[in-house]
């Protein structure tokens, strides 16, 4: 079993949907959770940072941990087109990212 | 600001040439990274540094050399070009806990 799973999709959604995106892990050692967003031909860019089991809220984006049953999801809501990028969820073990962990990336497109 | 900043931003190389990647920061960041990321593979660690004077490999070192000379400057050497090597490359610097890419640089080995 890999350590995080991500399914990569492609998932479409018309504009307005509520997405939800999701990673799976098998290694109680990861403390920390984040979801890096990756525009085309582009470098990812830090979405949202979490530590603890629980919602996080930043405007239309939750980050949600749930660490009992290793998974954790980003959930958008009313979706726009500027949304359509691939969103990539990392763990970390500990301090440094060279402890980060990257799912494979999940590529969602939002349909005007 | 700029940033990182990555050049080239395409290359095409034979397969047995070498080249020299290169990645720049103005942040002051002591941790660097260089990842690549194939189709569908998400980001693979090649080498890291914590600051000047220091690296340690990653999770897919073997190919690849970097140095860390000064805090702004890392570059990562492809020796003896293989078709695996095949890829996008980003490099990052890590401040507060966040990674901050460069824009990537796409090499194709053929």
């Amino acid at each position: 079993q890999k350590e995080v799973e991500q399914d990569p999709g492609p998932l479409s959604v018309p504009e307005g949907a509520i997405v939800s995106l999701n990673c799976t892990y098998s290694n109680s050692a990861f403390q920390y959770f984040m979801w890096y967003r990756q525009y085309s031909r582009k470098g990812p860019e830090l979405l949202m940072y979490t530590y603890s089991s629980g919602n996080k809220e930043d405007g239309r984006f939750t980050a949600q941990v749930d660490k009992s049953s290793k998974y954790i999801s980003l959930f958008i809501r009313d979706s726009q087109p500027s949304d359509s990028a691939t969103y990539l969820c990392a763990m970390g073990k500990g301090a440094g990212s060279y402890q980060l962990t990257f799912g494979k990336g999940t590529k969602l497109s939002v349909i005007p | 600001n700029a940033g990182v900043t990555q050049t080239p931003k395409f290359r095409i190389l034979k397969i047995g040439q070498s080249m020299t990647l290169q990645c720049a920061q103005d942040m002051n960041h002591n941790y660097m990274y260089w990842y690549r990321q194939d189709p569908g593979m998400g980001l693979k660690l090649i080498y890291y540094s914590v600051g000047a004077g220091i690296t340690d490999k990653g999770e897919v070192p073997n190919g690849y050399n970097v140095s860390r000379s000064t805090t702004e400057d890392f570059p990562l050497r492809l020796e003896l070009a293989a078709p695996s090597q095949t890829s996008v490359y980003f490099c990052a610097s890590e401040g507060g806990g966040e990674l901050f890419f460069g824009e990537g640089s796409r090499l194709t080995v053929l």
